[in-house]
């Protein structure tokens, strides 16, 4: 069975520093999504990455994927409390069939 | 352009009880899944429709149901209600079967049972 295993579960950081969160999987998979999730909503897409050694940036926040490592990563650059949320990654192993990480819950100090 | 819309938004069961919850997916999209959240077990996959057809199921038991319409619209149903399942009920759409696969998600329907 697919494993999504992200880390940290839980991070609290300040604002204007930097931190990455990482994303393993034990399957092989070229489809490697990331999703933000604010407290009583649903999930938001931030980035699709679909091939090894892809990148995608979106303001303060870039996803790369590394199919050969089976590893993705999500960095926050100059956190500001507007990112405080929980991140999922999430691997599609069937065609949207998705299998999602446990999350990763951060919150932004001022 | 409206997004994916589940209904209903919360409600409130007893054991023994069944439920059906529906999702209209966005206009186009063919493939509808289906998630549940808990706080224990995180989110997992349930199923997925691609144009009426059950394409994937995840592992869960037979109380849980679903079934795509010729509009795309997706009802899904769990007999005999248990408490742990309780929790949030999420429906996403996606354009095409696979390809690039990305999911859109509802506000979820918040199932309670008591």
């Amino acid at each position: 069975e697919l494993k999504v295993e992200q880390n940290p579960l839980f991070l609290s950081m300040q604002e204007g520093k930097n931190y990455t969160i990482y994303c393993n999987y034990s399957t092989t998979s070229d489809r490697l999504y990331w999703y933000r999730q604010d407290p009583g909503k649903s999930l938001e897409s931030l980035f699709v990455l679909l091939s090894n050694g892809a990148v995608k940036q979106e303001g303060r926040l870039m996803a790369s994927l590394d199919t050969k490592a089976r590893l993705s990563t999500l960095h926050i650059t100059a956190a500001v409390h507007d990112l405080s949320a929980t991140y999922f990654c999430a691997v599609d192993l069937a065609g949207n069939q998705f299998y999602f990480g446990t999350g990763t819950s951060l919150t932004v100090i001022p | 352009k409206a997004g994916v819309t589940q209904t209903p938004r919360y409600l409130i069961k007893t054991r023994g009880q069944q439920v059906t919850l529906s999702c209209s997916p966005i206009s186009g999209h063919r493939s509808v899944s289906w998630y549940q959240q808990t706080p224990g077990q995180g989110l997992q996959f349930l199923f997925e429709y691609f144009s009426e057809t059950q394409r994937n199921k995840g592992n869960f038991p037979g109380r849980f149901s679903g079934r795509q319409f010729s509009n795309s619209r997706s009802e899904m149903n769990v007999s005999t209600l248990e408490l742990g399942d309780s929790a949030l009920y999420l429906c996403a759409s996606s354009l095409t079967a696979r390809d690039p696969g990305e999911l859109f998600f509802g506000e979820g329907s918040r199932l309670t049972v008591l």
